[in-house]
């Protein structure tokens, strides 16, 4: 089935860039996704690309390398209200109902 | 906007109890699911459901059991509640015609003691 790894943990400083990354299996592949979660509450959705590149969202940005199987997530301007949990998802071998959850980056951001 | 709402934010059970978890979309989404979240462990799915009357099981579906008699509400079950089962119940759902995207539930932290 489908692994998704992600790092444990990072801490960064306010008003810098830190890019979190993302490695999944590419068999079957339909699209990758990151959601941010801030403690105590739900995920809500941040981002979807299927396609090779980077798609830019104001002070967020995510990249996939479908080859690689790999995907990042960077952040920029960092504020600290951005402390919280990152999770990448992948299609499961089913498609992308149901997704396969990472574990999740705890991001601390520190004055 | 869509909203998915959780009966509970909050439940304390004893053990052997039956527990009813109960989620509702109000965005008429044809896809729902329900995952437990544990630190260390991130979010597992444990069953969903592709449509009224339909379900399937998930990566942890042991000591569970899933209803959904309407197409909004899809409930969770713990037919006899256990201390491992103490944990954050979230549920999501999508509409597969719109987007992949999930909109989850506030979630519903579970004690079991």
């Amino acid at each position: 089935g489908q692994n998704i790894d992600q790092p444990t943990e990072m801490t960064a400083t306010e008003g810098a860039i830190v890019q979190i990354n993302c490695t999944y299996q590419t068999s079957g592949f339909n699209g990758l996704f990151w959601y941010q979660q801030h403690a105590g509450e739900a995920p809500t959705f941040l981002s979807y690309n299927v396609l090779d590149g980077l798609e830019e969202k104001g002070r967020f940005s995510s990249f996939l390398s479908r080859s690689k199987g790999y995907s990042y997530l960077l952040l920029k301007e960092l504020q600290m209200k951005d402390s919280a949990s990152y999770l990448c998802a992948g299609p499961s071998e089913k498609g992308n109902t149901p997704l396969v959850f990472g574990k999740g980056t705890r991001l601390s951001v520190i004055a | 906007d869509v909203k998915v709402t959780q009966s509970s934010r909050y439940l304390v059970k004893r053990t052997g109890e039956k527990v009813f978890l109960e989620c509702v979309q109000d965005m008429d989404h044809e896809n729902m699911f329900w995952y437990r979240q544990d630190p260390g462990l991130g979010l597992r799915l444990i069953y969903f459901s592709y449509d009224v009357k339909m379900k399937e099981k998930g990566d942890i579906p042991e000591g569970y059991s899933v209803s959904r008699e309407k197409k909004e509400r899809f409930s969770l079950i713990l037919e006899s509640a256990s201390t491992n089962q103490t944990s954050m119940y979230l549920c999501a759902s999508l509409d597969r015609r719109q987007s992949y995207e999930q909109y989850f539930g506030p979630g519903t932290r579970l004690t079991v003691t």
